[in-house]
């Protein structure tokens, strides 16, 4: 089955950059997730990426994806306190349903 | 264009008690997916639909829980019999069929004493 792992827990500074990272081990993904989630909110959609594609770029966002070694990245630049929540990687398998299997999240703390 | 919503937002309830959830899509949105979310974890699915045919179950979605779509609009997710391992928070999220972005409503926390 599908299994998307993530590490726990990630300390910045404001000011640099943050790089959180996950694995998956299903093939057959086809688009590749990251969603934030602050303390008892949703889940809010950053950016997403196609199997196809190596690197997406959205304002402070940089996501890179190894499609051999099936790893994801998420870069924050200039991160902020405001950054400060927790990550999840979320794998599509190819299925008509689309339905999601995230990795456990990794919490960004962003210190002043 | 309110985003996904649901209701309640939080609820408590004694086990053995049944509870229901509401969660309403982004209005032209045809897909919604359940998914539960316990402490400390990623969300995992339950159930999906499209438009009002429940197309997908998780084997995770025991005989207690029953979700409804009746018009192809708002979703109820009721639990029967409730027991303490249900205490959870309940996401909701739709999409457009034949797009990729899933939206996430806010989430009902029920907890189960």
């Amino acid at each position: 089955g599908e299994d998307v792992e993530q590490s726990l827990f990630l300390s910045v500074r404001e000011g640099d950059s943050s790089v959180i990272n996950c694995t998956y081990t299903d093939s057959s993904s086809t688009y590749l997730y990251w969603y934030k989630q602050e303390p008892g909110a949703g889940l809010q959609l950053l950016t997403y990426i196609f199997s196809n594609m190596d690197m997406k770029q959205d304002q402070r966002l940089t996501v890179l994806l190894n499609k051999k070694d099936k790893h994801l990245s998420l870069r924050i630049a200039d991160t902020q306190t405001g950054d400060s929540a927790i990550y999840f990687c979320a794998e599509s398998p190819n299925n008509a349903g689309n339905m999601l299997t995230f990795g456990g999240g990794t919490r960004l703390m962003v210190k002043p | 264009d309110t985003g996904v919503s649901q209701d309640p937002r939080h609820k408590i309830t004694k086990r053995g008690q049944n509870v229901t959830f509401r969660c309403d899509p982004i209005s032209e949105h045809n897909r919604l997916y359940w998914y539960r979310q316990t402490l400390g974890q990623g969300p995992e699915f339950l159930t999906y639909f499209q438009n009002e045919a429940q197309l997908e179950k998780s084997r995770l979605l025991s005989d207690r829980f029953s979700a409804e779509r009746p018009k192809g609009s708002f979703s109820t997710l009721e639990i029967q019999r409730t027991e303490q391992g249900d205490s959870a928070m309940y996401l909701c999220a739709s999409t457009l069929q034949g797009t990729y972005e899933q939206y996430f409503g806010p989430g009902t926390r029920l907890t189960v004493t």
